[in-house]
C-alpha cells in the first residue's frame, strides 16, 4: 500500500520563487492536511481539508495556498518563497473529521529557501 | 511552554532498559495520541488514548492518562536499538475541532 506520497522529497529555492509540493493518499480519506516541522519545536498546522472542495487555515497559514479538487490529492503551494519557509513539510491524511482516529503520514518534502 | 510538551527533550539508555517519556498539556483534551518519528521520515501512530481512558497498551507500548494532572507517559519496555527516535504527543482539544496540536518531542537513543 503506498499511503501518503509525497513529492519531490528535497528541493531548494531562491527568494520570491513559487513552488507546488504535491501530496497524495490512496486509503480514500476525507481528511488531509499540512504541517510543516522546525528544530524544537512540534508539527505546526498549516492548511487542512474536512473533504473535496473544502480547505481551512491552521495556525501558520501566511505564505501558502491549499486546494482541494478531489480526495486524492492536496497540493501546497508557496506564492513568493522566503528564507523563513525553509522547513521540512509534511502532509497527513486520517479517514474522517473524527479526531478520535490516527493521522497517516507522508516521508515529507525537505525544502530549502536561499 | 507548549500546549503538549514532551520530556525530557532527550534520553540516552541500554538496550533491554525501560524508556519513560512523558507529556504535560495545558488545557482539556478530548484525546491524546503518541507518534514515533524515525530519523527522515514521517511520523508513525502509535497509540491513541480518549480523556475518559486511563490506561492502554500496545506490544511493548504502555500509555497512561492523569487529566487530573494534565499529563501522560509513554512507556517502551525491554527497548531495542530499533526504538531509537523521536516521540511526539498530540493532543486534540475541544477548542482545536477536530486538528492537533503536536508537542516539540523526545528525542530516544537506545544504545547497543
Amino acid at each position: 500500500n503506498a499511503g501518503v506520497t509525497q513529492t519531490p522529497k528535497f528541493q531548494v529555492l531562491k527568494t520570491g520563487q513559487s513552488m507546488t509540493l504535491q501530496c497524495a493518499q490512496d486509503m480514500n480519506h476525507e481528511y488531509m492536511s499540512w504541517y510543516r516541522q522546525d528544530p524544537g519545536m512540534g508539527l505546526r498546522l498549516i492548511h487542512y481539508s474536512v473533504g473535496a472542495g473544502i480547505t481551512d487555515q491552521g495556525e501558520v497559514p501566511n505564505g501558502y495556498n491549499v486546494s482541494r479538487s478531489t480526495t486524492e490529492d492536496f497540493p501546497l503551494r508557496l506564492l513568493s518563497a522566503a528564507p523563513s519557509q525553509t522547513s521540512v513539510y509534511f502532509c497527513a491524511s486520517r479517514w474522517d473529521r473524527d479526531s478520535n482516529q490516527p493521522q497517516h503520514f507522508g516521508d515529507g518534502t525537505r525544502l530549502s529557501i536561499l | 511552554s507548549q500546549q503538549g510538551e514532551e520530556d525530557p527533550q532527550a534520553l540516552s539508555i541500554q538496550e533491554g532498559e525501560n524508556a519513560t517519556m512523558n507529556c504535560s498539556y495545558k488545557t482539556s483534551i478530548n484525546n491524546l495520541q503518541w507518534y514515533r518519528q524515525n530519523s527522515g521520515r514521517g511520523l508513525v501512530h502509535l497509540i491513541l488514548i480518549r480523556s475518559n481512558e486511563r490506561e492502554k497498551h500496545s506490544g511493548r507500548l504502555r500509555v497512561t492518562l492523569d487529566t487530573s494532572k494534565k499529563s501522560s507517559s509513554l512507556l517502551i519496555t525491554a527497548s531495542r536499538a530499533a526504538d531509537t527516535a523521536s516521540y511526539f504527543c498530540a493532543t486534540g482539544t475541544p477548542d482545536y475541532g477536530q486538528n492537533f496540536v503536536f508537542g516539540p518531542g523526545t528525542r530516544l537513543s537506545v544504545l547497543p
